[in-house]
């Protein structure tokens, strides 16, 4: 099905470890996101992109980093992940702006636990 | 800063009653609004959305109200059903034209 895939689903890291989070979209999109979400809290942007090569900060950017070497994808890393990146992460695209006819279509998200 | 809340963690109905779920927003320049459905294990999944020319837009059981001058916005389900319980999310604009998002209302139906 046409959409946003997420991988990994589940992940539990040790504190300082590394990973990557992979973002994939088949509906060519030029704009993309990374969200966490934690509980009582909204959505919160971490980074976005809005055409391949191009990388911004969002709201809580610190710790993570991310790249749009190819416009389908968007991957999202954490060079030394530490407790207070345990969360949701998900992964967002819209076509043509910050504010598609219908929004933004959201992967299925990666439960990530640093421990 | 620019901020999105909802006035209800929790709300329960009973099946079949009509549901609302309520939501605040801070920036009186936001000119689009969404509410977003997320059941357990799930990506926020799009319901309905409203620009700010609108006061009032429906869907299949659905329906937004959007009042400007208090900064309101309502999320309104007919019938509601088994299958409508999950979280449910408004976002607004921002200046920098993402979105904000609120914090959630559970909605939990009995049977």
């Amino acid at each position: 099905n046409a959409g946003v895939t997420q991988t990994p689903k589940f992940r539990v890291l040790k504190t300082g470890q590394s990973m990557t989070l992979l973002c994939a979209q088949d509906m060519n999109h030029e704009y993309m996101y990374w969200y966490r979400q934690d509980p009582g809290m909204g959505l919160r942007l971490i980074h976005y992109s809005v055409g391949e090569g191009t990388t911004a900060k969002g709201e809580v950017p610190d710790g993570y980093n991310v790249s749009r070497l190819k416009k389908q994808n968007f991957l999202l890393g954490l060079e030394s992940a530490a407790p207070s990146q345990t969360s949701v992460y998900f992964c967002a695209s819209s076509f043509s702006s910050f504010l598609g006819a219908d929004g933004y279509t959201f992967g299925s998200g990666t439960r990530l636990t640093v421990v | 800063g620019e901020s999105v809340g909802l006035h209800l963690p929790t709300l329960s109905v009973q099946e079949g009653d009509n549901s609302i779920i309520n939501c605040a927003y801070s920036n009186s320049a936001s000119d689009y609004f969404i509410w977003y459905k997320q059941e357990s294990g799930k990506g926020p999944q799009f319901i309905i959305d409203i620009r700010s020319n609108m006061d009032k837009r429906q869907g299949q059981r659905v329906t937004v109200l959007l009042n400007k001058t208090v900064k309101h916005l309502s999320l309104q389900i007919a019938a509601t059903q088994p299958g409508d319980s999950a979280v449910y999310f408004c976002a607004a604009s921002s200046n920098t034209g993402k979105l904000i998002f609120g914090q959630g209302t559970t909605l939990q139906v009995k049977p």
